[in-house]
C-alpha cells in the first residue's frame, strides 16, 4: 500500500518556465513533508520541507504548497533551470520530535528541463 | 567534512554469499538509517538506529542485520544474499533536535547485484 504517491513518473519543462511536481498521501498521521532531489549515481539531497501547521514554504526558486484537507502537496520551481533536471522524491513522516524521523518516500518524478 | 560515506560503491554477490555494507558519518549525528531503492519504487527503510548500541526494524527488515557499535558507523549485513536483494542501498543520518523533525543526509549509495 503506497502511502505517498507521485503519479507522474516524468515531466518535461522548458527552461525559464514553471515546474510543478505533485504528491499525494493517504496516511493522516503524516504531518511533516520533505522534497529530495536526486542526480544519477548520487544520494538524495534535501531540497525543502513543510510542517502541517503551514500551507506554504518558500526557499528561493522553490516553493512547497500543502493542502491538508486534500492530502496533497506540490513543489513549484520558478524559473526552471537545466541544472534542475533530476529525480524529485516526495517524503513524509509523522514528525515526532526528538526521535528518529522515519521517512516514507514516493516513487519519484523525473524532471527534465529543456533549453 | 565528508558527510555520509558508503563502502563499497559496487558489489556483485552470488546467491548465498554474505557481505557487510559500511556507512560512516562525520557530522556527529545521533540517528542513522539504511534504505533500499528499487526500480519504480521509492526508498524503503530497512533498519535504523537512534544511537550507539541501538537498532530498530524499518519497513523491510527481513534478510538484513545491522549494528551500531560506534556512533559514527552503521553496518548493514546480508547473511545469505538472495537475488531479491539486488538493489541500490542508501545510508542516511540525521541529528537529534528537540524542536522539530530534522532532515536526513544521504550517502552516495551502494549498488548491489546478487546473481
Amino acid at each position: 500500500d503506497q502511502q505517498v504517491k507521485q503519479n507522474s513518473p516524468s515531466l518535461s519543462v522548458q527552461e525559464g518556465r514553471i515546474s510543478i511536481l505533485n504528491c499525494d498521501y493517504t496516511n493522516s498521521m503524516f504531518d511533516y513533508f520533505l522534497w529530495y532531489k536526486k542526480y544519477p549515481a548520487e544520494g538524495p539531497t534535501f531540497l525543502i520541507s513543510i510542517s502541517s501547521i503551514k500551507d506554504k514554504n518558500e526557499d528561493g526558486r522553490f516553493t512547497v504548497f500543502l493542502n491538508k484537507s486534500a492530502k496533497h502537496l506540490s513543489l513549484h520551481i520558478v524559473p526552471s533551470q537545466p541544472g534542475d533536471s533530476a529525480v524529485y522524491f516526495c517524503a513524509a513522516s509523522e514528525g515526532l520530535t526528538g526521535t528518529a524521523s522515519k521517512l516514507t518516500f514516493g516513487t519519484g518524478t523525473r524532471l527534465q528541463v529543456t533549453l | 567534512n565528508a558527510g555520509v560515506t558508503q563502502t563499497p560503491k559496487f558489489r556483485v554477490l552470488k546467491t548465498g554469499q554474505s557481505m557487510t555494507l559500511l556507512c560512516a558519518q562525520d557530522m556527529n549525528h545521533e540517528y542513522m538509517y539504511w534504505y533500499r531503492q528499487d526500480p519504480g519504487m521509492g526508498l524503503r527503510l530497512i533498519h535504523y538506529s537512534v544511537g550507539e548500541g541501538t537498532t530498530a526494524k524499518g519497513e523491510v527488515p527481513d534478510g538484513y542485520n545491522v549494528s551500531r557499535l560506534k556512533k559514527q558507523n552503521f553496518l548493514l549485513g546480508l547473511e545469505s544474499a538472495a537475488p531479491s536483494q539486488t538493489s541500490v542501498y542508501f545510508c542516511a543520518s540525521s541529528p537529534w533536535t528537540s524542536g522539530s523533525t530534522d532532515t536526513q543526509y544521504f550517502g552516495p549509495g551502494t549498488r548491489l547485484t546478487v546473481l
